[in-house]
């Protein structure tokens, strides 16, 4: 079965610190891997999304990169903001599955000033 | 550009009532979908529509029906709700159902109560 795990569920840093997501996927076969940003009370919006051929994508603060051997990803962020406060989520997309998404549990970020 | 729009944000129904969640998009896109959302669990895709006239099962369609109206618009129908299904509903689109990179834009999403 095609699974998505992230850690850590939450995270609490300091305005202006940086911080690491993991995420770790067992899909098969791997089409693509998407990070999304949820505001609370929102849809996800994605802020990246990586190939197999891809290793690092940048989307301003926020640098994903992608272990296809290992199949494992992490979410960068830098000089975090207060408006980074939301739930992030990692989605693996699988081939020949059209548009099937798996998506991650998501870790809650949570930056205090 | 509205994107995805969802009516109505919050709901409370009791159970064994009924009622439609209604989707639409602006972005001329040919795939929908429906997701729900439950605390510590990621999206699981009720139902989806490749295309105009066609819908198909997802992960977890039991308990649900959908109709996609025309190409802008994709409702979901419970026809007797059950405590199980309180959850938060997103509605997506994509441009097209085939091909690896499609981006999903996702509405923000329905509030769903059954007691």
């Amino acid at each position: 079965k095609n699974q998505v795990e992230q850690s850590p569920q939450s995270l609490i840093i300091l305005e202006g610190k940086n911080c690491t997501l993991q995420c770790n996927y067992t899909v098969s076969p791997f089409s693509n891997l998407r990070w999304y940003k949820q505001d609370t009370g929102r849809g996800p919006v994605s802020l990246t999304i990586m190939t197999f051929s891809e290793n690092t994508k940048s989307n301003g603060r926020y640098t994903a990169t992608l272990d296809a051997d290992t199949k494992q990803s992490s979410l960068h962020i830098t000089a975090s903001q207060l408006s980074d406060s939301a739930s992030y989520i990692c989605v693996v997309s699988s081939i020949g599955a059209g548009n099937m998404l798996t998506f991650g549990g998501g870790t809650r970020l949570m930056v205090k000033p | 550009n509205a994107g995805v729009t969802q009516t109505p944000k919050f709901q409370v129904l009791k159970t064994g009532q009924s009622m439609t969640l209604q989707c639409a998009q602006d972005m001329n896109h040919n795939s929908m979908y429906w997701y729900r959302q439950d605390p510590g669990m990621g999206l699981r895709l009720i139902y989806y529509s490749a295309s105009e006239g066609t819908t198909d099962k997802g992960e977890v369609p039991n308990g649900y029906n959908v109709s996609r109206l025309n190409k802008r618009e994709f409702s979901l129908r419970l026809e007797s709700a059950a405590p199980s299904q309180t959850s938060v509903y997103f509605c997506a689109s994509s441009e097209a159902w085939r091909g690896s990179s499609y981006e999903q834009y996702f509405g923000p999403g329905t509030r769903l109560t059954v007691t």
